[in-house]
């Protein structure tokens, strides 16, 4: 099983729709979490962090479920400029040394 | 946001020949800088982990005396890739973390290096 597992799309979806994704992950002790867009040739970029509480920026919604060890964001009324790759992160941290893994990314395409 | 560098943003290079990449942190110290590759369509793989004044961890599968990774400065890491091959032709990304941040801490990407080896 991989360590950070996201269903790689493509989604395809009209401008206005409301699209959701999740990241599930393998290693119960993981200690952060977040999401990165990545555009097509460029670096990553980050999104949001997702806190355990839950977390809202705009029309983003980030949200961590550790029972069943997933994070999930959901993008309500989707722009054009939404289309990337969506990354989940997430960070595990032990005797001092960061683990950092990316999940292989979600394909988001917003069609006009 | 911080501000990640990373210089040359492109390389051509022959088969055999060596190739230095640097990153630094422009506006931040990082005590840890992180080094990825990213081949077409896939998702990016971390090769190292770079920690100021000390040896870089390399992840399994990751040559060491191929990668070579220093991390001199709080602002500073290089990847040599040394005797290049055509399979090393990809993207390569460095991010940094910020010494300040807590445990939520962010990591700030570069703009990435391509590589391409004939």
């Amino acid at each position: 099983r991989k360590e950070v597992e996201q269903d790689p799309g493509p989604f395809n979806v009209p401008e206005g729709a409301t699209v959701a994704f999740n990241c599930t992950y393998s290693n119960s002790a993981s200690q952060s979490f977040f999401w990165y867009r990545q555009d097509c040739r460029k670096e990553p970029k980050l999104l949001m962090s997702v806190y355990s509480s839950g977390n809202e920026d705009g029309r983003f919604t980030a949200q961590l479920n550790r029972a069943s060890q997933y994070i999930s964001l959901l993008i309500r009324d989707s722009k054009l400029s939404d289309s990337a790759t969506y990354l989940c992160v997430v960070n595990y941290f032990s005797g001092g040394y960061q683990k950092v893994t990316f999940g292989t990314g979600t394909k988001l395409q917003v069609i006009p | 946001g911080a501000v990640v560098s990373q210089h040359p943003s492109w390389v051509i290079c022959k088969s055999g020949t060596s190739v230095k990449i640097e990153c630094r942190s422009l506006d931040f110290q990082a005590t840890t800088m992180f080094w990825y590759r990213q081949f077409p369509k896939q998702s990016l793989m971390l090769m190292a982990t770079s920690n100021e004044g000390s040896k870089a961890t390399y992840e399994q599968g990751v040559e060491k005396d191929k990668f070579l990774i220093n991390h001199a400065s709080l602002t500073l890491s290089t990847l040599t890739v040394t005797s290049a091959h055509p399979e090393d032709s990809s993207f390569y990304i460095c991010s940094a973390r910020d010494l300040i941040a807590g445990l939520q801490e962010t990591q700030y990407f570069g703009p990435g290096t391509r590589l391409l080896v004939l």
